[in-house]
């Protein structure tokens, strides 16, 4: 069964420091990895993408690794701040069907000043 | 700069009423998309476009109807509403199937 698992579930941190998320997926054929972030009361916003032969990519502050060996991902956010405060979402996509386009049910993360 | 556009934001209905949920984008996608998000659960895919003219079924159809009205234009149709339809709804476009979408920002929809 095609599946994505995010961990931690929430977490809270000071401001200004870094935190990484993680994500396991089991889908097959895998086409790539999205890492999307939802704030509060709106629709995800995309943050990054990456294809199997991907292992590294960055968006300013946050650094999305893929590791398609062992089928994980993680997002590493540096130096965080207030408006980092949101839910980041992992999803995962099979070749080209829509209907194999996972989503994790994501990290609820709440940054403090 | 709308990208995608959703109406109404907020509704509530009564069992057994019925009421489309419209979504409009004007990227010059060619595909579509409609999500429902529940509490502590990832996003499921209700039904898809890939391309104007074509629609399918993705994880959750039961209780929906879609119609792909022009490449811009996506509506959602519940044609009995159910508490279990009780959800935020979100549209999505992406040029292609497996590109990344962009989000609406949802319509948050409660059915007593």
């Amino acid at each position: 069964k095609n599946q994505v698992e995010q961990s931690p579930q929430s977490l809270i941190i000071l401001e200004g420091k870094n935190c990484t998320l993680q994500c396991n997926y089991t889908v097959s054929p895998f086409s790539n990895l999205r890492w999307y972030k939802q704030d509060t009361g709106r629709g995800p916003v995309s943050l990054t993408i990456m294809t199997f032969s991907e292992n590294t990519k960055s968006n300013g502050r946050y650094t999305a690794t893929l590791d398609a060996d062992t089928k994980q991902s993680s997002l590493h956010i540096t130096a965080s701040q207030l408006s980092d405060s949101a839910s980041y979402i992992c999803v995962v996509s099979a070749l080209s069907s829509a209907s194999k386009i996972i989503f994790g049910s994501g990290t609820r993360l709440s940054i403090r000043p | 700069n709308a990208g995608v556009t959703q109406t109404p934001k907020f509704q509530v209905l009564k069992t057994g009423q019925s009421m489309t949920l419209q979504c409009a984008q004007d990227m010059n996608h060619n595909s579509m998309y409609w999500y429902r998000q529940d509490p502590g659960m990832g996003l499921r895919l209700i039904y898809y476009s890939a391309s104007e003219g074509t629609t399918d079924k993705g994880e959750v159809p039961n209780g929906y109807n879609v119609s792909r009205l022009n490449k811009r234009e996506f509506s959602l149709r519940l044609e009995s509403a159910a508490p279990s339809q009780t959800s935020v709804y979100f549209c999505a476009s992406s040029g292609l199937i497996n590109q990344p979408q962009h989000f609406g920002d949802g319509t948050r929809l409660s059915i007593l």
